[in-house]
């Protein structure tokens, strides 16, 4: 069975630029999450989607903001970029039942860097 | 608001010796905690979890109890190998794992 699938793995981009990444869960999986890593303020949720709705929403300004398809794959976007929003951006997807059985697969991430 | 806090790392310790990573929290309700292990360049692997006090979690070779009283998931290895080398990460969520709320990551070497 396939993992989670990131793309692009790596982005370089310049303040006020916009980027968006996307997300593959493994099949049959219907919850999305997405999540933030730096290394000043570690790993923090943004947000996470469950048939094609957000479902939850961290503490991350409106530039941040995501969608899912009907087919569970999913973006996000950063539009407005700012030099602190270069970070590591992991993808995590489960079944989203909501079981306690339930386990998160991360994807290997997308490494954005704004300059 | 739920925290996660663990010990600063690096660790460093020689093969086959005994690890621990401290995992404290603080929580409103009654959360399940997890460790996850990321290798370099990689994402998050889920190690182990436990969904109610008192519940072990374990997964190669690697255990943790979870401790209402003490508010703690201690991470816990009685023989470590090099290629445990990795960054762990204490996490706790209300909603079987979604919307994880992560402890700042400790660094492990392992030195043959």
């Amino acid at each position: 069975k396939a993992g989670v699938t990131q793309t692009p793995r790596y982005l370089i981009k310049t303040r006020g630029q916009q980027v968006t990444l996307s997300c593959s869960p493994i099949s049959g999986h219907r919850s999305v999450s997405w999540y933030q890593q730096t290394p000043g303020q570690g790993l923090q949720f943004l947000f996470e989607y469950f048939s094609e709705t957000q479902r939850n929403k961290g503490n991350f300004p409106g530039r941040f903001s995501g969608r899912q398809f009907s087919n569970s794959r999913s973006e996000m976007n950063v539009s407005t970029l700012e030099l602190g929003d270069s970070a590591l951006y992991l993808c995590a997807s489960s079944l989203g039942a909501g079981r306690s059985t339930d386990t998160q697969y991360f994807g290997p991430g997308t490494r954005l860097t704004v300059l | 608001g739920d925290s996660v806090t663990q010990m600063e790392g690096p660790v460093t310790l020689s093969e086959e010796a005994f690890l621990t990573i401290n995992c404290t929290y603080t929580a409103t309700g009654y959360p399940s905690l997890f460790w996850y292990v990321q290798y370099p360049g990689e994402g998050l692997q889920l190690l182990l979890k436990a969904t109610k006090a008192d519940d072990k979690g374990s997964n190669k070779g690697f255990e943790a109890t979870y401790r209402k009283e003490t508010t703690s998931f201690h991470l816990e290895k009685g023989s470590v190998q090099v290629s445990d080398s990795a960054v762990y990460f204490c996490a706790l969520s209300y909603n079987a794992g979604n919307m994880l709320t992560f402890g700042g990551g400790t660094r492990l070497m392992v030195k043959p």
